[in-house]
């Protein structure tokens, strides 16, 4: 079983419709948590951190943490085609700036 | 923008060779870290350099090396190339090597033939 579980789609929705994407985690001793967009060809984008269990929301994008499950989530509202990229989930531990990283969940908002 | 710069952004190598990739670091940012994203997957952490010492090293052969400068540019070296190398390589560098924000440049793209 891989440290960081994400389904890699790719998921496809209409334009405006609400996003959810998800990652699932083994390790309990992760503390911290990140959403990362990725466009084409370029640098993963920090998008969200997160420490420890709960919701953070930054305009469109809400970021939550369930430590209980071991799963992660981020929800997009109102998506726009300008969203379409991949989404990287990644964790660590406290104490460390190591990443372990999903795969990346693509996504494709048609207009 | 980042601020975190890569170069070069794409390369060709053929196998055996060796090749240095190199990063400069957003300013006020004291640690930095390499990663190696193969097509398809999440970025896997190679090592992390905190005060030009590594700091961390994730599973990757010793032909995997790096430095980190004083003004905490740094560069990775990797020896005695091989087909399976071939992937995007990224820098990130953080505030704090206590948490993982990192911020990543656009990465150096090699293709090893």
């Amino acid at each position: 079983q891989k440290e960081v579980e994400q389904d890699p789609g790719p998921l496809s929705v209409p334009e405006g419709a609400i996003v959810s994407l998800n990652c699932t985690y083994s390790n309990s001793a992760f503390q911290y948590f990140m959403w990362y967009r990725q466009y084409s060809r370029k640098g993963p984008e920090l998008l969200m951190y997160t420490y420890s269990s709960g919701n953070k929301e930054d305009g469109r994008f809400t970021a939550q943490v369930d430590k209980s499950s071991k799963y992660i989530s981020l929800f997009i509202r109102d998506s726009q085609p300008s969203d379409s990229a991949t989404y990287l989930c990644a964790m660590g531990h406290s104490g460390y700036s190591t990443l372990t990283f999903g795969k990346g969940t693509m996504l494709l908002v048609s207009p | 923008e980042t601020g975190v710069t890569q170069s070069p952004t794409h390369l060709i190598k053929t196998r055996g060779q060796q090749v240095t990739l190199r990063c400069s670091s957003q300013s006020g940012h004291n640690t930095v870290s390499w990663y190696q994203q193969a097509l398809g997957q999440g970025p896997q952490f190679i090592f992390q350099y905190y005060r030009e010492e590594e700091n961390g090293r994730g599973n990757f052969p010793p032909r995997f090396s790096g430095l980190q400068f004083p003004n905490y540019s740094s560069e990775l070296n990797v020896n005695a190339l091989e087909l399976d190398d071939s992937a995007l390589y990224l820098c990130a560098t953080g505030r704090d090597r206590a948490t993982g924000e990192l911020f990543f440049g656009e990465g150096s793209r090699l293709t090893v033939l």
